[in-house]
């Protein structure tokens, strides 16, 4: 079975600084691996998604991830974070036809 | 526009009472899916269907259980609400095997006292 691990629970940072959150998934073939956010009191939202091609991915809101193979990882960047970016952030990889697995969540807050 | 809702919204219930939550999503997706959201455990899977008539156990299905009668619906239901199921309870659906995203509805807050 697939596993997801972030690595950090809470990340603060300060507003307009660069922000990394940290996923590694459990070595497999065709790894699909998503990152999604939830805002306060929301569903989850898709940010980016890696299924193929460039390593590098981009999303929404000025989020980018990058697909390392070799360390099994999948970390979320932003070079410069605002307060509206504050939410929790989760790491998923697929697992059998449809299904995702995802990791415990990190809350990122940024402050002023 | 198309959507998926989850009622009620937040719910109290008591030990020992069956409690249904109900998921609409007017996508017209395949699968759909039942999540609970815990401190420290992210979102873990509980039950999940890829069409109508199939449902299936995902990875905390004990005490729970879903009915797949048409494309749109997907109920939760507890049989015996228990304490442990105090929780989110998230929503979601996906369309196809190209894209693997999942759509999920705005969660149930259930307090089981």
């Amino acid at each position: 079975a697939q596993s997801v691990t972030q690595l950090d629970s809470q990340v603060p940072v300060f507003e307009e600084a660069p922000v990394e959150l940290r996923c590694n998934y459990s070595s497999s073939v065709s790894v699909y691996l998503f990152w999604y956010v939830q805002y306060p009191n929301q569903g989850l939202q898709l940010l980016l998604k890696y299924l193929s091609g460039s390593t590098l991915v981009k999303g929404i809101n000025g989020f980018e991830a990058e697909f390392n193979k070799s360390q099994t990882s999948f970390h979320l960047r932003k070079p410069s974070v605002h307060i509206s970016d504050t939410a929790e952030y989760f790491c998923a990889v697929r697992e059998g036809a449809q299904k995702l697995v995802f990791g415990q969540g990190t809350r990122l807050t940024i402050n002023p | 526009d198309a959507e998926i809702t989850q009622s009620p919204r937040h719910k109290i219930t008591e030990t020992g009472r069956q409690v249904t939550l109900a998921c609409h999503q007017t996508w017209n997706h395949n699968n759909m899916f039942w999540y609970r959201q815990d401190l420290g455990h992210g979102l873990r899977l509980i039950h999940y269907s890829y069409g109508v008539q199939d449902t299936n156990k995902g990875e905390v299905s004990d005490g729970y259980s879903v009915s797949r009668s048409n494309t749109e619906d997907l109920p939760l239901t507890l049989e015996s609400a228990a304490s442990s199921q105090t929780s989110v309870y998230f929503c979601a659906s996906s369309w196809d095997s190209t894209t693997y995203e999942q759509y999920f509805g705005p969660g149930t807050r259930l307090t089981v006292t």
